[in-house]
């Protein structure tokens, strides 16, 4: 079955420092995974795009990596700030269409002052 | 939100009555969604639109209809609505332009069916 698991569920931390959200999924066949971010009473933006043959990619403070031997990715936040509190959310395609995704449960991540 | 509109924001319902979600974009892309977000599950694709007049099933298409009569408007209908149907619904869009196609979500309907 085509699952995609993340961990941990919440995390909160202290502003301006790093956070690594986890990603394992047995998604089959591979074509891309993904990250979004998606904040209280709005939709996910996309944070990240990696396919099979990418292993880091940035987008500011984030860093999203991907390890497509052990089906695992994880995406660190730097110096994390109050406005990065929001759920992030792991999503797998098996192709490059926007209709075979499957989404992870997503992470709660809260930054605190 | 990526010139994606969705209304209403906001609706509370009783079951049994039909209601439709409606999903209006700006920006020409071929490619529409209807996605349904539940404590506890991942977004899961309803129904789909390809072009107008074309569309297909989702995951959890039962108890969803779709239709798309301009490329700009993509209609979610719930012909009789049930207490499992309350969530919250969001609209996507995305155009093919080699490789992995970026879906832009737009930012919900919070429907609640009593």
């Amino acid at each position: 079955k085509n699952q995609v698991e993340q961990s941990p569920q919440s995390l909160i931390i202290l502003e301006g420092k790093n956070c690594t959200l986890q990603c394992n999924y047995t998604v089959s066949p591979f074509s891309n995974l993904r990250w979004y971010k998606q904040d209280t009473g709005r939709g996910p933006v996309s944070l990240t795009i990696m396919t099979f043959s990418e292993n880091t990619k940035s987008n500011g403070r984030y860093t999203a990596t991907l390890d497509a031997d052990t089906k695992q990715s994880s995406l660190h936040i730097t110096a994390s700030q109050l406005s990065d509190s929001a759920s992030y959310i792991c999503v797998v395609s098996a192709n490059q269409a926007g209709t075979a995704l499957i989404f992870g449960k997503g992470t709660t991540l809260s930054v605190s002052s | 939100d990526a010139g994606i509109t969705q209304s209403p924001r906001h609706k509370v319902t009783e079951t049994g009555t039909p209601v439709t979600l409606r999903c209006h974009q700006t920006e020409n892309h071929r490619y529409m969604y209807w996605y349904r977000q539940d404590p506890g599950h991942g977004l899961r694709l309803i129904h789909y639109s390809y072009g107008v007049k074309d569309t297909d099933k989702g995951e959890v298409s039962d108890g969803y209809s779709v239709s798309r009569s301009k490329t700009e408007d993509f209609l979610l209908t719930l012909e009789s609505a049930t207490s499992s149907q309350t969530s919250v619904y969001f609209c996507a869009i995305s155009e093919s332009k080699g490789g992995p196609e970026k879906l832009f979500f737009g930012s919900g309907t919070q429907l609640s069916v009593l």
